[in-house]
């Protein structure tokens, strides 16, 4: 069955590192969303992409946060400058459709980003 | 407004019995309600959905029953089973240009046999 992979599955940086997370989404899929998880709280969005930009984003997706789709098959989420409060699981997610119904959202299983 | 609140935190159920979770929202402009089931290591799958316009939405042991007015919305699995022992969330969207989701913070459900 396909699936999101993520790479890696845990990342460890200093506080003010840039980290890129990698994801590859399902490959005929079109839609493609970052979420994350802060330790113990809900999984929240962050921003959602289509045909190479941006069409939703969170108040959390603030100028530290992009995203790329560079090659094609990679989808990628860079925090610039990380911060402690960056430290949370983030996933991403695909979906091959937008109508509502048909709007499944497929996870990754996740990087585990740890800002020390 | 566009929280959703998810109930219990954490859930043990012995097995054979029913599971009960609970979400509640207040974005009344929510319509579309899916519930993701999440292993450990592993990304949230979607379970089943409903939209407003029904009332329940069963899918072999699992149900989903929706009340518009109350603005809740449950999960149920009946004959639960130790294989069914994982994190269940609930989660909204809007639809109408966004399908962001939005998500309650989890139950943990432990099926003890």
């Amino acid at each position: 069955e396909p699936e999101v992979t993520q790479t890696p599955s845990h990342q460890v940086t200093q506080m003010g590192q840039e980290v890129i997370l990698r994801c590859v989404p399902i490959s005929n899929h079109l839609y493609f969303y970052w979420y994350r998880q802060i330790l113990g709280q809900k999984v929240e969005f962050l921003v959602s992409f289509y045909n190479n930009e941006i069409s939703e984003k969170s108040e959390i997706f603030d100028d530290q946060f992009s995203v790329e789709r560079p090659d094609g098959s990679n989808f990628t989420l860079k925090i610039r400058s990380t911060k402690l409060e960056d430290s949370a699981m983030y996933f991403c997610a695909s979906s091959l459709q937008r109508a509502l119904a048909k709007n499944i959202q497929y996870f990754g299983a996740g990087t585990r980003l740890s800002v020390l | 407004q566009q929280q959703v609140k998810q109930s219990p935190q954490s859930l043990i159920v012995q097995k054979g019995g029913i599971s009960i979770i609970n979400c509640a929202y207040e974005n009344t402009a929510f319509d579309y309600f899916p519930w993701y089931q999440q292993f450990p290591g592993k990304g949230p799958a979607l379970l089943i959905a409903i939209r407003p316009d029904v009332s329940e939405k069963k899918e072999g042991r699992f149900t989903i029953s929706f009340n518009k007015s109350a603005k809740q919305f449950s999960l149920h699995i009946m004959d639960s089973q130790p294989g069914d022992s994982a994190t269940y969330f609930c989660a909204a969207s809007i639809g109408a240009g966004s399908y962001q989701l939005t998500f309650g913070k989890g139950t943990k459900l432990s099926v003890i046999p």
